[in-house]
């Protein structure tokens, strides 16, 4: 899984309750990603940030918030507004420098509802 | 909504033959494509890349055809091991500013011993 870690693996959430997923790379990249699968769908963009300090929203931001205070670290919070969260997070990062935008994944983090 | 009881298109291949994968993407203006390769309950790991100036590209044992008249690409796998097994899927990427990338859905490989 590269250089970016993802934890925890499994995390359970309470009616009601914020849960934060978290992310951290090695790789010195600047930018990162969080990213929502659910069975049978692409990956769909939660949020991203280019550089520190600064993140934009994606197409399904509803119910989720991040922050990037570190250039290593880029966390997501679940929020009670997340009526449905139960889906495989996946974290990304990429050098974002030129024409190639690779991106590298982290193993995932699966959420469920109790 | 969500979208409930979508299932995955699933090709399966006997081991040793050839597999190739489709992706149809959607954006014309689109300059950079990478397969990925998903295996279960993990992350997606980079496979190979091509730029829109090229037709094909070959890595190892994969190859790589782009197709920009008909917005087709294609993930061929020569002599498919069951360590292939996993989803696959293209992603578009439009160069320039904020580099926002398109993944699809996905395609399962199956491969049968």
């Amino acid at each position: 899984d590269g250089g970016i870690t993802q934890s925890p693996k499994y995390l359970f959430r309470k009616e009601g309750q914020n849960v934060t997923l978290s992310c951290e790379q090695n790789l010195n990249h600047d930018a990162m990603y969080w990213y929502r699968q659910d069975p049978g769908q692409g990956l769909r963009l939660i949020y991203y940030s280019q550089i520190v300090n600064d993140f934009q929203k994606g197409d399904i931001a509803e119910g989720y918030s991040v922050s990037r205070e570190k250039k290593e670290s880029f966390p997501l919070t679940v929020t009670s507004a997340q009526k449905n969260p139960t889906a495989f997070y996946l974290c990304a990062s990429s050098n974002g420098q030129g024409i190639k935008n690779i991106q590298y994944f982290g193993a995932g983090t699966r959420l469920s509802v109790l | 909504g969500e979208s409930v009881g979508l299932h995955l298109p699933t090709l399966s291949v006997q081991e040793g033959d050839n597999s190739i994968i489709n992706c149809a993407y959607s954006n014309s203006a689109s300059d950079y494509f990478i397969w990925y390769k998903q295996e279960s309950g993990k992350g997606p790991q980079f496979i190979i890349d091509i730029r829109s100036n090229m037709d094909k590209r070959q890595g190892q044992r994969v190859t790589v055809l782009l197709n920009k008249t008909v917005k087709h690409l294609s993930l061929q796998i020569a002599a498919t091991q069951p360590g292939d097994s996993a989803v696959y899927f293209c992603a578009e990427n439009i160069s320039g500013g904020y580099q926002k990338v398109t993944f699809g859905t996905g395609t399962k490989l199956q491969v049968i011993p």
